[in-house]
């Protein structure tokens, strides 16, 4: 079982560039997350999908969209991206009354 | 939202016990206390979690006194290992979307050294 995992792993792009997050999990459980982590700081959360066909914002959903295609995947889109959006990217997910969040490997966005 | 406290850095040696207290004063009667590990380049793991007294596992041990304003997160003879950053959080695991709350702080960062 791979668990939770994130591709790509490292992205370039320029300001204005769209391009999407993709996050996919084996684990069958009902809540997945996306967070973003700047260097030297915790992670915020930015979007969470309960459970497949719902989506809700967290704290800095801002310039982003999510789709939770299924209970399997749950993609971060950024429709034009900015400098500030440079960050990691972490997926998560956890199920429904779970005592943890399974974290993905992350992906390093560079926005220049 | 229980908002948590910890001290930005610690530093250890190795084989030392190390304790990490995190704040969290205006934590909700339904709400968990869990402890995360983070390395570098990495996404954060899971540790340990508890509701109150005391909670112990193969890795660390957690100690919550009576009126949960606080925890101590206890790790046993560090290794080098050891070395990453340490985050507190307080949510309700049994609402609906389970850890979709959560906030994690800064955390703790803490080096050991040889």
């Amino acid at each position: 079982n791979a668990g939770v995992t994130q591709t790509p792993k490292f992205q370039v792009l320029k300001t204005g560039q769209s391009m999407t997050l993709q996050c996919a999990q084996d684990m069958n459980h009902n809540s997945m997350y996306w967070y973003r982590q700047d260097p030297g700081m915790g992670l915020r959360l930015i979007y969470y999908s309960a459970s497949e066909g719902t989506t809700d914002k967290g704290e800095v959903p801002n310039g982003y969209n999510v789709s939770r295609l299924n209970k399997r995947e749950f993609s971060l889109r950024l429709e034009s991206a900015a400098p500030s959006q440079t960050s990691v990217y972490f997926c998560a997910n956890g199920g429904l009354g779970t005592d943890t969040q399974y974290f993905g490997p992350g992906t390093r966005l560079t926005v220049l | 939202l229980a908002k948590t406290t910890q001290p930005i850095s610690m530093d250890s040696y190795e084989g030392q016990e190390v304790n990490i207290t995190c704040s969290h004063n205006n934590i909700a009667t339904n709400d968990y206390i869990t402890w995360y590990q983070q390395f570098p380049s990495q996404g954060p793991r899971f540790i340990i979690q508890g509701y109150k007294t005391k909670v112990t596992n193969e890795v660390a041990s957690l100690f919550i006194p009576a009126d949960r304003k606080s925890s101590t997160l206890s790790l046993p003879r560090v290794s080098l290992s050891d070395t990453a950053v340490y985050y507190c959080l307080v949510g309700d695991p049994l609402e609906s979307g389970g850890y979709n709350k959560l906030i994690f702080g800064a955390g703790t960062r803490l080096a050991v050294h040889p």
